[in-house]
């Protein structure tokens, strides 16, 4: 199966914070990476797709990078919207679709 | 605006079935892959099934694959999950979620519906 592992399970940051999530592949993905954000409650959103491109009317506070096997999804300045889970997803291996566990970011 | 809604879902014995429909509008249906992704309570995504624009292509996860089969109406603008043999492992909700882009199959959804729950139980 193609794993996706993501890191931390949980992060308690404060309003203001810069922020990164970690997402690791079990094999290679190429930049076929993508990133959702899911409010509770709230089905899940698109926030980045292609390692690095935000989706439409995401904010720039929102920027994906990595490559092949190690991705990171970076928030600069924390906002109460943000916290959310996070979840990575690949589709380089269609229809073998897999997303990791997700991430929680919790306020302090 | 691009919109998903999805209905269907209810509880029903292990073993059961059931239909789920999503109903789309505010874009061009026929051109895109359709999907179907589910959460489990208190759990992460798991991808379920994919269909093509036109429903000639159709893909399946190996938990439901022999159990699921995904359908299309284009006229009717709404895709279809038809569910049987169903396992307590199969709660969870239901979402429906459009392609990012026309003609490709990715699983790679950038409007989902608000979900329906399916809950398997005895």
């Amino acid at each position: 199966e193609k794993e996706m592992t993501q890191s931390p399970a949980t992060l308690s940051v404060s309003p203001g914070e810069r922020v990164t999530l970690s997402c690791r592949a079990s094999q290679y993905v190429s930049s076929n990476l993508a990133w959702y954000q899911q409010i509770p409650g709230q089905a899940p959103r698109l926030l980045i797709y292609g390692v690095s491109t935000r989706a439409t009317g995401v904010p720039d506070r929102f920027t994906g990078s990595g490559s092949g096997t190690e991705f990171t999804l970076t928030i600069s300045s924390l906002q109460s919207e943000d916290f959310a889970v996070y979840y990575c997803q690949q589709y380089n291996h269609f229809p073998l679709i897999t997303f990791g566990q997700g991430t929680r970011l919790e306020i302090k | 605006e691009v919109q998903l809604l999805e209905s269907g879902g209810g509880l029903v014995q292990p073993g059961g079935s059931l239909r789920l429909s999503c109903a789309a509008s505010g874009f061009t249906f026929s051109s895109y892959v359709m999907n179907w992704v589910r959460q489990a309570p208190g759990k992460g995504l798991e991808w379920v099934s994919s269909i093509s624009g036109g429903g000639a292509s159709t893909y399946y996860a190996d938990s439901v694959k022999g159990r699921f089969t995904i359908s299309r109406d284009n006229a009717k603008n709404t895709v279809y999950l038809q569910m049987n043999s169903l396992r307590v492992e199969d709660t969870a909700v239901y979402y429906c979620a459009k392609e990012n882009r026309a003609q490709l199959a990715r699983a790679l959804c950038d409007i989902w519906g608000q979900g329906t729950m399916v809950t398997v139980s005895s």
